[in-house]
């Protein structure tokens, strides 16, 4: 079984310019959470959907936005980027109910400069 | 406010004792507790996970023990390998609400 793809690897981008990643599921997964992970933070949690709806976010600015699609992979939007914004960004997908264990993919590394 | 904690940041072992990772959390409502390993360049790993209705869970080398009115869980690895070295992150999470909060990781070296 496939695990979780996320694309790209590695990412560079300027300040003010938006990016968009992506994170495709193991196959039969339909619950998607987005964490970001900078170093002393641990993983910070984004935002999860679930069959094309959101069910909870974190707390982040609105510059972090998401979606999911019916085909249960994932896209995570961050406009107008901020230095702060260069992190590790990880998606994870599970079965989707509670007790659920999340498999993570191997995250895209963005860098803004 | 961070909800998860793990106080230690680093832990160095000999290879064949025991590693116990510590991790401590305040919200009383957590109802559901993983631990993952990660190594560099890589996504977290999934080892373990413990629901409160337990207070121990087993799998091979990895135990984990789950203190609820001390709210506080650790993991146990007997015996270490210098494979296991790597950064060890809890997580917990409160049924219904789909979101893990993890903690900031416990970076384990075992020597051989």
């Amino acid at each position: 079984k496939a695990g979780v793809t996320q694309t790209p690897r590695y990412l560079i981008k300027t300040r003010g310019q938006q990016v968009t990643l992506s994170c495709s599921p193991i196959s039969g997964h339909r619950s998607v959470s987005w964490y970001q992970q900078t170093p002393g933070q641990g993983l910070q949690f984004l935002f999860e959907y679930f069959s094309e709806t959101q069910r909870n976010k974190g707390n982040f600015p609105g510059r972090f936005s998401g979606r999911q699609f019916s085909n249960s992979r994932s896209e995570m939007n961050v406009s107008t980027l901020e230095l702060g914004d260069s992190a590790l960004y990880l998606c994870a997908s599970s079965l989707g109910g509670d007790y659920n264990e999340q498999f993570f993919g191997p995250g895209t590394r963005l860098t803004v400069l | 406010d961070q909800q998860v904690k793990q106080n230690s940041p680093s832990l160095s072992v000999q290879e064949g004792r025991i590693s116990i990772l510590n991790c401590d959390y305040t919200n009383s409502m957590f109802d559901y507790f993983l631990w993952y390993k990660k190594y560099p360049a890589e996504g977290p790993t999934f080892l373990i996970s413990i629901s409160s209705i337990k207070d121990k869970n087993e799998d091979g080398r990895f135990t984990v023990f789950l203190n609820k009115s001390a709210k506080h869980l650790s993991l146990h690895i007997v015996p270490s390998q210098p494979g296991d070295s790597a950064v060890y992150f809890c997580a917990a999470s409160e049924g219904g609400t789909y979101k893990y909060i993890f903690g900031t990781g416990t970076r384990l070296k075992v020597l051989a």
